[in-house]
């Protein structure tokens, strides 16, 4: 059971570069998130997608956007990587309702 | 901006003590509330979800809401050195689609 699947675990950027993190989830659910977390802080949801074909902001969208692929896949792209983009990035999903989200293990985003 | 409000801690207890966690939020129509445990450099991790006012127990966590007072709070009884983490208080919006963090309190349990 993999649950959600993020890649790369850690990513050294130059400033200006872009990329894209990965995520995939194997549990049919329909909603996926896209947060980070700076040091000593909370997460901040920078975009979700409530279902297939829908994203909407959360908190935190600048400098970055996203996309639903299919149920099982949501990217997050930054164009042109920033130093205050270098965080811990997490992708979670859940079913829906009032159900509980559930987390990959994180990528670990370096700008310089 | 919907905002979730955690006390960022540390909070020191010893072992075997109850260690109380709480968690306000501005969202009056939210509806559903999850406490989540992190380690160091780990992912956060479901401890607890609660619904409805009152009390849910299990094992030694205790979630307490009260939607009156806009107030969530995590009780841990016989608090373990292995209890040693942040943990961060969700908060899902009334739509059910946004689930917003408060900024965690971190636990440290001494023997």
């Amino acid at each position: 059971n993999a649950g959600v699947t993020q890649t790369p675990k850690f990513q050294v950027l130059k400033t200006g570069q872009s990329m894209t993190l990965q995520c995939a989830q194997d549990m049919n659910h329909n909603s996926m998130y896209w947060y980070r977390q700076d040091p000593g802080m909370g997460l901040r949801l920078i975009y979700y997608s409530a279902s297939e074909g829908t994203t909407d902001k959360g908190e935190v969208p600048n400098g970055y956007n996203v996309s639903r692929l299919n149920k099982r896949e949501f990217s997050l792209r930054l164009e042109s990587a920033a130093p205050s983009q270098t965080s811990v990035y997490f992708c979670a999903s859940r079913s829906g309702g009032g159900t509980e989200a559930f987390f990959g293990q994180g990528t670990r985003l370096t700008v310089v | 901006q919907k905002e979730v409000e955690q006390n960022s801690g540390p909070l020191s207890v010893p072992e075997g003590a109850i260690a109380s966690l709480n968690c306000t939020y501005s969202d009056r129509g939210s509806q559903s509330f999850f406490w989540y445990r992190q380690y160091s450099g780990k992912s956060p991790e479901l401890i607890m979800s609660i619904y409805s006012n009152g009390d849910k127990e299990d094992g030694r966590f205790t979630a307490q809401l009260n939607k009156a007072s806009q107030y969530v709070s995590l009780l841990i009884r016989d608090s373990q050195p292995s209890d040693s983490a942040t943990y961060l208080c969700a908060v899902r919006d009334n739509a059910g689609n946004m689930l917003t963090f408060g900024g965690g309190t971190r636990l440290m349990v001494k023997p």
